[in-house]
């Protein structure tokens, strides 16, 4: 069984804090990384893609991957008040195209 | 561009009557997913589709649930007879297979059974 785990949170972060969220998984053989970005009531929106070992930045966010340790994460810097949402890791293997959600983390920037 | 597009947005039944959801893919894709959200479970995949063939249904919860998608431009799904553990919302996604796989999702269908 192919599991994603996520701390279901809250996390609370002041405003202009980083962020950090974290997920890892269970599948060693996870080649592809999702973070998606879930406003109440709205649809899961991607915001990070990582298919390599390290970082990758885009704006304010950095996603992080060491398959070694079967962990990935994302990093929001300068946190603003309507980066408040549930995040969603996903990952999927080689040539598959069904996605492995985690429960989410539901981040909260306080003013 | 437009995104993937579902309807209705929202729906109110009763239990036991036939509800069809609707979902039209960003163009140029080629694979279709449809997933189901609620609290207790969270975001599950129900079915989906590579180059209009169903690859993998295994998610779909019983045979009250069927899906289909007829052209690239166009897929639904049925639930006949609804029930109230059926009320979730309901989201298309769409992505094109070799891309890395990037799914990108729909506006979703609110689904409340009574």
């Amino acid at each position: 069984q192919k599991e994603v785990e996520q701390n279901s949170g809250p996390l609370s972060v002041p405003e202009g804090a980083i962020a950090s969220l974290n997920c890892t998984y269970s599948d060693r053989g996870s080649q592809s990384f999702f973070w998606y970005r879930q406003y109440s009531g709205k649809s899961p929106e991607l915001i990070m893609s990582i298919y390599s070992n390290g970082d990758k930045e885009d704006g304010r966010f950095t996603a992080q991957l060491n398959k070694a340790s079967q962990y990935v994460s994302l990093l929001i810097r300068d946190s603003q008040p309507s980066d408040s949402a549930t995040y969603l890791c996903a990952a999927t293997d080689f040539g598959n195209e069904k996605l492995t959600f985690g429960t989410g983390t539901r981040l909260t920037i306080i003013p | 561009d437009a995104g993937v597009i579902q309807s209705p947005r929202h729906e109110v039944t009763e239990m036991g009557q036939e509800v069809t959801l609707r979902c039209k893919p960003i163009s140029g894709h080629n694979s279709l997913f449809w997933y189901r959200q609620t609290m207790m479970r969270g975001l599950e995949l129900l079915i989906y589709f590579n180059n209009n063939v169903p690859i993998d249904d295994s998610g779909m919860p019983e045979d009250r649930f069927s899906a289909k998608m007829p052209n690239a431009s166009f897929s639904t799904l049925k639930i006949q007879p609804s029930e109230p553990r059926d009320s979730a919302v309901y989201f298309c996604a769409s992505s094109f297979r070799g891309s890395y796989n990037e799914q990108f999702f729909g506006p979703g269908t609110r689904l409340t059974v009574l």
